[in-house]
């Protein structure tokens, strides 16, 4: 079975630069999660999915990040315009249904550096 | 705001001991409890899940699970210096939408 896909894996921007990620699940798994990891912290839920409804995105700084899941299998993460505190791994993970007994899988992140 | 909370460490253990990870979580109808293992520069990975109270096994893993206190712990019996890396406890509560919460993680160093 293939695991959480990511793209890219690392990224280098500027400030005020707008940058996009791209995380395709497990098939077949409903849920799906973005995190932001910064260095020395847990992962923090930024937006949560069930098929290609928003579930929770109380955490999503809205005025520069927004995050879309059209037709319940892919999604994209943008930032516009990034901060030099956006610095970090953006982690996606997917679960077969939005449980509490949902195990996450993750995909391998991608590394953001914004200068 | 639902909070789980870990000791940072660095927790440093000989070869061969017991380390004893736990982490305390402050909302009441937390249903389900992860332990996760994070290597440096890698992506977390499950290692225990456990949603009853009392002792879950599985290999050199134990996890513990004290409702009442409000705590879980993770023990690996027999350390080895590959499970030095980061062990992250998650929190799903019941309910509503399962929306999961980490602690920082806690950092193991397993010296030979």
């Amino acid at each position: 079975e293939a695991g959480v896909a990511q793209s890219p894996r690392y990224k280098i921007i500027e400030k005020r630069q707008s940058v996009a990620f791209w995380c395709n699940p497990i098939s077949g798994h409903a849920t799906l999660y973005w995190y932001q990891q910064i260095l020395g912290q847990g992962p923090k839920l930024l937006i949560q999915f069930q098929n290609n409804g928003v579930v929770d995105d109380s955490q999503l700084p809205k005025d520069r990040f927004s995050a879309e899941r059209l037709k319940g299998v892919d999604s994209t993460l943008k930032i516009q315009p990034a901060k030099l505190e956006d610095s970090a791994v953006y982690l996606c993970a997917s679960s077969t249904a939005g449980t509490s007994r949902g195990t996450q899988y993750f995909g391998p992140g991608t590394r953001l550096l914004v200068l | 705001q639902k909070e789980v909370e870990q000791n940072s460490g660095p927790l440093s253990v000989p070869e061969g001991a017991i380390a004893s990870l736990n982490c305390t979580y402050s909302d009441r109808v937390s249903q389900s409890f992860f332990w996760y293992r994070q290597y440096s520069g890698k992506s977390p990975e499950l290692i225990m899940s456990i949603y009853s109270n009392g002792d879950k096994e599985d290999g050199r893993f134990t996890a513990q699970l004290n409702k009442a206190s409000q705590y879980v712990s993770l023990l690996i019996r027999d350390s080895q210096p590959s499970d030095s890396a980061t062990y992250l406890c998650a929190v799903i509560p019941s309910g509503g939408s399962y929306i999961p919460t980490f602690g920082r993680g806690t950092s193991l160093i397993v010296h030979p």
